[in-house]
């Protein structure tokens, strides 16, 4: 199976700060990666599909890159609501493998 | 709307067996896989399995393999996971998740939540 690695585990940032989390495949995946946000005891939302396209009412500021085996999610000027713990999944085949997410705390 | 109602929490001892129903309303059931994933305390998601209410046809993680077991009713639009031979790692919060058609004619995977059913293994 293909493995889902993101990076990095924990991020410290501030409220205005740019911030990147990356996930990468073991295996090409085309442009299959979905990325959610799940803020704490809520169920996640997702934010991108297709690597970059942005789910319709997502913030602007949200921004999904990558193909292959290399993504990246960038939020471009950080929003209080915006600290959270971020996954990226990959749907190209089964199994729909999850990365083992991205917490985004506030420094 | 499209609306997926989990049953609630349970608590099981270990070595039991749980069933956990997503009853799902504001579509057409035959229409949409869904999925099931589940999230350990403290934890990341975990991609159990996916089912197809078209016909039933199934594909599961190769980690839950031979233990779980996804079926539907499709008079109720329903459903179901289960998993046998329950231990202390199964406790976790079981989610079915809709996939969603985009306006651009892709999918978005995990489209639409239940709002989760919290199963405890305890003995």
């Amino acid at each position: 199976d293909i493995q889902m690695t993101q990076s990095p585990s924990t991020l410290s940032a501030s409220v205005g700060d740019r911030v990147a989390i990356t996930c990468r495949a073991s295996q090409n995946i085309s442009s299959w990666l979905t990325w959610y946000q799940q803020r704490p005891g809520r169920v996640p939302e997702a934010l991108i599909y297709r690597a970059s396209t942005l789910v319709s009412g997502v913030p602007s500021r949200f921004s999904g890159s990558g193909s292959g085996t290399k993504f990246t999610l960038t939020i471009s000027s950080l929003q209080p609501d915006d600290f959270a713990t971020y996954y990226c999944q990959k749907y190209d085949s089964y199994p729909y493998t999850f990365g083992q997410g991205t917490n985004l705390d506030i420094k | 709307q499209v609306q997926l109602m989990q049953s609630g929490a349970e608590v099981k001892q270990p070595g039991a067996s749980l069933k956990v129903s997503c009853k799902t309303s504001g579509f057409s059931f035959s229409n949409y896989y869904i999925h099931w994933v589940r999230q350990a305390p403290g934890h990341g998601l975990e991609w159990m399995g996916v089912i197809d209410p078209s016909g039933g046809s199934t594909t599961y993680t190769q980690t839950l393999k031979g233990r779980v077991t996804m079926t539907m009713d499709t008079s109720t639009s329903t459903v179901f996971m289960q998993l046998n031979s329950l231990t202390s790692e199964d406790t976790a919060l079981y989610y079915c998740v809709r996939e969603r058609y985009m306006g651009d004619g892709y999918i978005s995977p995990g489209g639409y939540w239940g709002q989760g059913t919290l199963v405890t293994v305890s003995s």
